[in-house]
């Protein structure tokens, strides 16, 4: 493994079925960051953890949650998935989760809700 | 809230420069990143500016004002891998990166 990576690579998913998106960095990064996109709106945060062990809420939370049990993996799961979750969500990490730190971004998952 | 603002297209020819420009007002400030992104892959990072002034490095240049709360990322030497979305994202007071919706530049021969 070499950066982040994120699995499924693509889903077609049931409304109202629960689904979680992997995501898994080597880097030892303390940071990470789920964003959606979503065509004319660009990145939005749905949640990140400035290091293992604690989660917060970013612009768009709801109908999403997240865990950190360890530095390498932040998964993200949708509890029951509505059309409107359909997106491509994009897992992010940093070395810290101050300023200047660059965010580098995995592959992402296309996401697809009907 | 944030807003940042960018323009949706840009087209220029191989070999020019284009500037794509990027206005921000966000709940405090703490730098501006350029991240740049092809076409069904993920964000890379090209540059941050905290301090007022221009940054180069190679063909890419990024300026800020922050008492105008604008930046811009300068292309040079424009080639066709050039081609993709440049996304301004801004760092608030609590350390979190707010995008603008992305600039897509398209590099004609």
């Amino acid at each position: 493994i070499a950066g982040i990576t994120q699995a499924p690579t693509s889903q077609i998913l049931a409304a109202g079925r629960r689904m979680t998106l992997r995501c898994t960095q080597d880097m030892r990064h303390n940071a990470m960051y789920w964003y959606r996109q979503d065509l004319g709106l660009g990145l939005r945060l749905i949640h990140y953890s400035n290091t293992a062990g604690t989660t917060g809420k970013g612009e768009v939370p709801d109908g999403y949650s997240v865990s950190r049990a360890n530095t390498d993996d932040f998964p993200l799961t949708l509890a029951s998935a509505v059309p409107s979750q359909t997106s491509v969500y994009f897992c992010a990490s940093s070395a810290e989760a101050g300023a200047s730190y660059e965010q580098y971004f995995g592959p992402g998952t296309r996401l697809t809700v009907t | 809230g944030q807003n940042i603002d960018q323009p949706t297209e840009m087209t220029a020819t191989e070999g020019a420069i284009v500037q794509i420009n990027c206005t921000y007002q966000t709940s405090g400030f703490n730098g501006l990143f350029w991240y740049q992104q092809h076409a069904g892959e993920a964000p890379t990072f090209l540059s941050y500016n905290v301090l007022d002034g221009l940054e180069e490095k190679g063909r890419f240049s990024s300026f800020l004002s922050r008492s105008k709360g604008y930046s811009y990322l300068l292309l040079k030497e424009l080639q066709m891998k050039d081609s993709a979305s440049y996304l301004c994202a801004v760092c608030s007071n609590d350390y979190k990166l707010s995008f603008g919706a992305g600039t897509t530049v398209t590099v004609r021969a």
